[in-house]
């Protein structure tokens, strides 16, 4: 069955302080995709990085990257230098490829707090 | 272009009553989603559609919850009877579904129901 945790429900930090949110994932399939998205206050889940199980290559974009560890079934998800635009829940989730239905299975998320 | 657009964007209703709530997808998205999001289950899968087709109707919670789609393109996400416990904010989602998991999944803005 496939799940998705992530461990720390509330982070809490200061402006320009870096800071890593935990994603812990079980499947399966040997063929898989995870996502990350944010949902910032205003509610609509926005869409942030895909990766597929072959690719373990570490990805950045600007302050955002993401560590993807197949060893630790890990994807865990860092912002450097926070600004307090980041302040949002984020979601991590799983897509397996067996099945068909691409349907997205989420972790409870990470309410990340950026205090000036 | 548009995004994913849902109606309405709030609901209250009283139990016992039928509510119908719509998503229009992205224009040329086949793939479509419906998910819930509580505070008790977090985000949830609710049904897939590719194109007509539901596929995927596995995390419809009850034979209370029904869901179609005509053309290709607006979906309705129908529950009877409503139950305090059917209060959530749903999401609908869409995906051009090139091949599984190589696809992000664009959100709505959700329907916050309310029932009392």
């Amino acid at each position: 069955a496939q799940k998705v945790t992530q461990a720390q429900t509330e982070i809490s930090v200061v402006e320009k302080e870096d800071v890593t949110l935990d994603c812990v994932y079980e499947t399966r399939d040997t063929t898989y995709y995870l996502f990350w998205y944010k949902q910032p206050p205003s509610g609509e889940l926005v869409f942030l990085i895909r990766r597929n199980s072959f690719d373990e290559q570490n990805e950045i974009s600007g302050r955002y990257s993401w560590n993807f560890q197949k060893s630790t079934s890990s994807f865990n998800f860092t912002i450097t230098a926070s600004q307090v635009v980041d302040s949002a829940v984020y979601f991590c989730a799983l897509s397996e490829a067996q099945g068909g239905s691409e349907k997205l299975v989420f972790g409870k998320g990470t309410k990340l707090t950026v205090n000036p | 272009g548009a995004g994913v657009s849902q109606s309405p964007s709030n609901k209250v209703t009283e139990k016992g009553k039928d509510v119908e709530l719509r998503c229009d997808p992205i224009s040329g998205h086949t793939a479509l989603y419906w998910y819930r999001q509580s505070l008790g289950q977090g985000l949830e899968f609710l049904i897939y559609f590719q194109g007509n087709s539901a596929p995927d109707k596995s995390g419809l919670p009850s034979d209370r919850f029904s869901a179609e789609r005509t053309g290709g393109s607006v979906s309705t996400l129908t529950i009877q009877r409503t139950q305090q416990e059917d209060s959530a904010v749903y999401l609908c989602a869409s995906s051009l579904s090139r091949g599984a998991g190589l696809n992000e999944q664009f959100f709505g803005p959700g329907t916050r129901l309310t029932v009392l």
